[in-house]
């Protein structure tokens, strides 16, 4: 079993819709939770960070943590074709010091936002 | 926010040689830096945790002797890749921690033929 796990994708949703990205984690001592969007050829940009369970929002953008299940979400509302990216879960286990930098990413999944 | 800059952002060598890739933190002080590659069509992958004035630590099968590390300043790590080959072909990234959340740079794009 990954570490990690996304939803093996590609994802294509129109623009407008709701575009719903899952992530599991086997760790169950994982404190922090990411999601980072990366387009093609550039690096990682962090969207939405997460540490308690429930909902987090920022804007279109709804993250969900439920840790008895090990299980993350990001939800985006009202998609557009900007949003069209790979999206890559990432978990630490945060537990101090330096390891709150030692990320094990998800193989990411590919979402499409057609016009 | 947070920035994180590399240098250079791309770079080809021939096999054999060496290549230093730079990482800066432009508006804070990073005791701490990590080094992730990432290869075509995968994922981002831990290779080193970069510790100012002291030893780089190394995750489970990087070669350190071939990654070498140095985080000389408060502001700068470098990592050299040394008698690269094209099996390091692969696009390499630094990050640095502010308020517990990774911030990535923008990355450099390694080609060995």
């Amino acid at each position: 079993q990954k570490e990690v796990e996304q939803n093996s994708g590609p994802l294509s949703v129109p623009e407008g819709a709701i575009a719903s990205l899952n992530c599991t984690y086997s760790d169950r001592g994982s404190q922090s939770f990411f999601w980072y969007r990366q387009y093609s050829g550039k690096s990682p940009e962090l969207i939405m960070s997460i540490y308690s369970n429930g909902d987090k929002e920022d804007g279109r953008f709804t993250a969900q943590l439920n840790k008895a299940s090990q299980y993350v979400s990001l939800l985006i509302r009202d998609s557009q074709p900007s949003d069209s990216a790979t999206y890559l879960c990432a978990v630490n286990r945060g537990a101090g010091g330096t390891s709150y930098g030692k990320l094990t990413f998800g193989q990411g999944t590919i979402l499409t936002v057609h016009p | 926010g947070a920035v994180v800059s590399q240098h250079p952002s791309w770079v080809i060598c021939k096999s054999g040689t060496s290549v230093k890739i730079e990482c800066r933190s432009l508006d804070f002080q990073a005791t701490t830096m990590f080094w992730y590659r990432q290869f075509p069509k995968q994922s981002l992958m831990l290779m080193a945790t970069s510790n100012e004035g002291s030893k780089a630590t190394y995750e489970q099968g990087v070669e350190k002797d071939k990654f070498l590390i140095n985080h000389a300043s408060l502001t700068l790590s470098t990592l050299t890749v040394t008698s690269a080959h094209p099996e390091d072909s692969s696009f390499y990234i630094c990050s640095a921690t502010v308020s517990h959340e990774q911030y990535f740079g923008p990355g450099t794009r390694l080609t060995v033929t």
